[in-house]
């Protein structure tokens, strides 16, 4: 079956430093990636998506790359800021019998210190 | 602005009572799912649906109960045979099944049972 794994938490970092958060995935077939963001007391909210290999998806400054060759999508942002404090979820989707199935990562809780 | 409604944000409950969670959606999506969330495990699939009248369990429905009567609303039952119902619930959606369609989230619903 499919999996998601993401780099364990929590991840604390000052302002203004560079964010990377690994995720890698097994699936069969050709999923779609996504990175999901949950901010505390709160449900996921979409953060970025990329539907096909070498796609980009990037919003709000955070970019992660559809990789087949090595099976990831690692989340990036240059520059984290205090309001970026969150859990950050990886997922992957796929259609499977007319149904569509999306496994998520465990999460990975970023801590951001002014 | 259209979204997905979940109702309580806080519920209590005596061990041995069933209790509903309600899920309501204006987005005009056929998909709806019911995810609970753990510490430390990511969100697991309790239930989906894809059209009204129809659903399928998830990866964790022992427990649970779901009607789809109309589209806008897929609420979930706790049912006293769940081992463990304390967590939280997250209702989502989707525009179609395909892999692509990324998923709209509630706020979460969270329960409380002792």
């Amino acid at each position: 079956g499919n999996s998601v794994t993401q780099m364990e938490g929590p991840v604390t970092l000052s302002e203004e430093a560079f964010l990377t958060i690994n995720c890698t995935y097994t699936a069969t077939g050709y999923p779609s990636l996504f990175w999901y963001v949950q901010y505390p007391g709160e449900g996921l909210q979409l953060l970025l998506k990329a539907t096909k290999a070498d796609d980009k998806g990037s919003n709000k400054g955070f970019e992660a790359t559809y990789r087949k060759e090595t099976t990831s999508f690692h989340l990036e942002k240059g520059s984290v800021q205090v309001s970026d404090s969150a859990v950050y979820f990886c997922a992957l989707s796929d259609t499977a019998g007319g149904y569509q199935k999306v496994t998520f990562g465990t999460g990975t809780k970023l801590q951001v210190i002014p | 602005d259209g979204g997905i409604t979940q109702s309580p944000k806080y519920l209590f409950r005596k061990e041995g009572q069933n209790v509903t969670l309600s899920c309501e959606q204006n987005l005009n999506h056929d998909a709806m799912y019911w995810y609970r969330q753990d510490p430390g495990q990511g969100l697991r699939l309790i239930y989906y649906s894809q059209i009204v009248n129809d659903f399928q369990k998830g990866d964790i429905a022992e427990g649970y109960s779901v009607s789809r009567e109309k589209k806008e609303s897929f609420p979930l039952t706790v049912t006293s045979a769940q081992k463990n119902p304390t967590a939280f619930y997250l209702c989502a959606s989707s525009i179609s099944p395909r892999g692509e369609s990324p998923l709209h989230f509630g706020n979460g619903t969270r329960l409380t049972v002792t």
